[in-house]
C-alpha cells in the first residue's frame, strides 16, 4: 500500500539556520503531495501541497518540490524562526479512490534564538 | 467562519465502557475523516465519508470501532468495549470534494483509557 517516509527527529537549529525535512514516499500513480504543521497546543494545518509532478508547494518561506523521479517531497526553508518550532508531517493523497491521507510519523523542529 | 469542531476535548474513562466521540465539519464540506494520533502509531486514518456515498471503512481497527454522519454533517465516532489501546487522540477533518482539495482538522479528542 501506499506508505510516506520522513526522517526521523527531533531536529533543533538555531534561529536563521537552514532547514531541510526528507520525506519519500511509495505509491501507485501519482499522488498529491502535502505538508502539515502541528504547532505546539494546536491542530494539525495544511503548510503546503503539491499535486503533479516538478510542482512546488510554498508557504511562509517553506517549500517543497513534487519530485517523482526521487519518489520525494522534501521540505525546506532558507532561515528558521523560533515561531517555525513544531511537528511537522509529510502525507499523500493516492491517486483515485478514497481521499484519504496517508501521513509520515512527524518531525518535531525546535528552532532556539 | 466556524472551523471543524470537536467534542468533548478530553475525555477520561475506564476499561470495558463505550465512548462517544462528536464531530462537527466546517458548512459546506460534503467530506468527513476521522484520523487517530497516537504515540506508537503516529497519524492513522480510520474511515472517510463523502455526500451519500457508502462510507470508507478501511482504517477501523476492530469491529468495537463504528461511526455514522447523519444528514451529511455532525459525525459521531463510537467505541465499544474500550481498551487501554484505545489511548490516542482521535482527529476529525473536513474538506469540499476533490483530490486537491485540503483537509482542514479540528483540535481532536484526547481519549485516556484507564
Amino acid at each position: 500500500g501506499d506508505s510516506v517516509t520522513q526522517m526521523e527527529g527531533p531536529v533543533t537549529l538555531s534561529e536563521e539556520a537552514f532547514l531541510t525535512i526528507n520525506c519519500t514516499y511509495t505509491a501507485t500513480g501519482y499522488p498529491s503531495l502535502f505538508w502539515y504543521v502541528q504547532y505546539p497546543g494546536e491542530g494539525l494545518q495544511l503548510l503546503l501541497k503539491a499535486t503533479k509532478a516538478d510542482d512546488k508547494g510554498s508557504n511562509k518561506g517553506f517549500e517543497a518540490t513534487y519530485r517523482k523521479e526521487t519518489t520525494s517531497f522534501h521540505l525546506e526553508k532558507g532561515s528558521v524562526q523560533v515561531s517555525d518550532s513544531a511537528v511537522y508531517f509529510c502525507a499523500l493523497m493516492g491517486q483515485g479512490g478514497s481521499e484519504k491521507l496517508v501521513f509520515g510519523k512527524g518531525t518535531k523542529l525546535t528552532v532556539n534564538p | 467562519g466556524a472551523g471543524v469542531s470537536q467534542s468533548p476535548s478530553n475525555k477520561v474513562t475506564e476499561k470495558g465502557k463505550d465512548v462517544e466521540l462528536r464531530c462537527d465539519p466546517i458548512s459546506g464540506h460534503t467530506a468527513l475523516y476521522w484520523y487517530r494520533q497516537s504515540l506508537g502509531q503516529g497519524l492513522e486514518f480510520l474511515i472517510y465519508f463523502q455526500g451519500n456515498s457508502a462510507p470508507d471503512k478501511s482504517g477501523l481497527p476492530s469491529d468495537r470501532f463504528s461511526a455514522e454522519r447523519t444528514g451529511g454533517s455532525v459525525s459521531t465516532l463510537t467505541i465499544q468495549r474500550t481498551q487501554q489501546e484505545d489511548s490516542a487522540v482521535y482527529l476529525c477533518a473536513s474538506s469540499l470534494r476533490g483530490s486537491n482539495q485540503p483537509q482542514h482538522f479540528g483540535d481532536g479528542t484526547r481519549l485516556s483509557i484507564l
